[in-house]
């Protein structure tokens, strides 16, 4: 039961520009830094932003993410065909006596 | 370098206490502000986060499943051990530990996970 809301699906063509969004509530992505996972098919998320809109040493400036009120977004920027995975967002929530949640997943397909 | 290897049993039975093994090497909970996490995910299924111990022995757990989580570190300080009683086949799930980045809540280092099925 996923706090946080993703689109299922997002595609585009070698080289395009894909958004992903991140809908939360002022518990979570409201209060805290959002986070976001790609999950490549078999293998284990990998951190691909932190703070926000920050990248871990080794990923790539074409990868941005940014946050406004209770939303947030992961844009990839000339996209590859290696960048076909699951994307996942997170926050810590504020709610109940705290917890970490992570979004619905978006799979993202290069056509 | 940071890597972080789970271990534990593949099977289990509905009813019984699943316990599992994070051994972790690169960084030490000797350091202030060290954090090491469990989180699960079904087969085809989203993430979902279970657990947090700090290097002060803080702990953070999931609500929902507090009653049935422990997670430990050893006194030698390279692994930490979840343990999750009164199994169900719901829990069947790839369980992962990862380290927290330090003042953040965001895992940089995660393991290659371990399937736990439960069936009898």
């Amino acid at each position: 039961q996923s706090v946080l809301i993703q689109p299922p699906t997002a595609s585009g063509t070698p080289g395009q520009r894909v958004a992903i969004s991140c809908s939360g509530s002022n518990s979570n992505i409201g209060s805290n830094t959002v986070s976001w996972y790609r999950q490549l098919p078999g293998a284990a998320p990998k951190l691909l932003m932190y703070s926000n809109n920050q990248r871990p040493s080794g990923v790539p400036d074409r990868f941005s993410g940014s946050k406004s009120g209770t939303s947030a977004s992961l844009a990839i920027g000339g996209l590859q065909s290696e960048d076909e995975a699951d994307y996942y967002c997170a926050a810590w929530d504020d709610s109940l006596n705290g917890l970490y949640v992570f979004g619905t997943g978006t799979k993202v397909t290069v056509l | 370098q940071i890597t972080l290897k789970e271990s534990g049993p593949t099977l289990v039975k509905p009813t019984q206490t699943l316990t599992l093994t994070c051994t972790f090497s690169g960084f030490s909970f000797r350091t202030s502000g060290v954090a090491v996490g469990w989180i699960r995910q079904p087969p085809g299924k989203a993430l979902e986060w279970l657990a947090l111990i700090y290097w002060d022995d803080d702990k953070r757990y999931r609500p929902s499943l507090k009653s049935r989580l422990t997670i430990t570190k050893d006194t030698s300080k390279i692994q930490v051990v979840l343990t999750m009683t009164n199994m169900d086949p719901v829990d069947t799930a790839t369980y992962y530990c990862a380290h927290r980045r330090t003042s953040h809540w965001t895992f940089d280092y995660w393991g290659q996970g371990t399937l736990v099925t439960v069936s009898s």
